[in-house]
C-alpha cells in the first residue's frame, strides 16, 4: 500500500531557525516524491520535487531510499515561509498523488 | 495563460441529494483528477481522467462518477450524499498523464452536506 507520513501537525520556528519538515513514505518501487505548498488564501502548488534535485526559495529535500524518507529542509526560516505543506508521492507510471495529512509551519518573529 | 477554475466555490446539500461540481483545466491540458480533502486530511485522490476516459481511480465507491468533455473540462458527480462527503474537493490538471508531470490544482469547491 501507498502511504505517506507526516508525524509533525505544526512546526512551530523562529524568524532565522533552521526548519526540516519530515515525511516518510511506504511504497514498494520507487516512486517521485513532491512538497507541495499552500499560502494563505492561496490554491495548492508544487514547491519542489525529488527529480529535479533543485533549491526552490531556499528549500531542499533529499530522498533517503534506505530510510524512506524526504525531508524538507531550509537553513534559515523566513516569515513568509509559514503555511501548510504536503509531502506527497506519484506511484511508478503515472502522476496520480498520494498526499500526507500536512503539516503547519509557523515562523515567528 | 487561464489556471484551473472551479464551480461553485461552495455549496450545501442534505443527505440523500446528488451533487455535480466543475472544473476547467489549464489550457493545453489534457488530463484532471479530483481530490476530496477532509477537514484537517491531506488531499485523497478519487480519480483522473486522460483525454476523455477514466485513467485511475482511488478508494472510492460508484456513487462517485466522474465524466470528461472534449475540451478537457471536468465534471464529478457524487450520488446519495452522506454526511462524511463533507469536504473540499479539489481539482488538478496536468499536461499530460506521464509520471513527472506537475500538477495544478484549482481553488476547490467546498461541499457541506447535511
Amino acid at each position: 500500500a501507498q502511504r505517506v507520513t507526516q508525524p509533525e501537525k505544526l512546526l512551530s520556528v523562529f524568524k532565522g531557525a533552521p526548519v526540516e519538515l519530515k515525511c516518510n513514505y511506504s511504497y514498494s518501487g520507487s516512486p517521485e516524491l513532491f512538497w507541495y505548498v499552500q499560502y494563505s488564501r492561496q490554491r495548492l502548488q508544487l514547491l519542489l520535487r525529488h527529480i529535479s534535485r533543485e533549491s526552490i526559495k531556499g528549500f531542499t529535500a533529499d530522498l533517503n531510499k534506505g530510510e524512506t524518507s524526504f525531508h524538507l529542509k531550509k537553513p534559515f526560516a523566513q516569515e513568509e515561509d509559514s503555511a501548510m505543506y504536503y509531502c506527497a508521492l506519484s506511484p511508478w507510471g503515472g502522476n496520480k498523488l498520494v498526499f500526507g495529512a500536512g503539516t503547519i509551519l509557523r515562523v515567528k518573529s | 495563460e487561464t489556471g484551473v477554475t472551479q464551480s461553485p466555490t461552495h455549496l450545501i446539500k442534505t443527505r440523500g441529494q446528488q451533487v455535480t461540481l466543475r472544473c476547467s483545466s489549464q489550457s493545453g491540458h489534457n488530463t484532471v483528477s479530483w481530490y476530496q480533502q477532509a477537514l484537517g486530511q491531506g488531499p485523497q485522490f478519487i480519480f483522473q481522467y486522460y483525454r476523455e476516459e477514466e485513467n485511475g481511480r482511488g478508494n472510492f465507491p460508484p456513487r462517485f462518477s466522474g465524466l470528461q468533455f472534449p475540451n478537457y473540462s471536468s465534471e464529478l458527480n457524487v450520488n446519495a450524499l452522506e454526511l462524511d462527503d463533507s469536504a473540499l474537493y479539489l481539482c488538478a490538471s496536468s499536461l499530460a498523464a506521464q509520471i513527472g508531470e506537475t500538477q495544478y490544482f484549482g481553488p476547490g469547491t467546498r461541499l457541506l452536506v447535511l
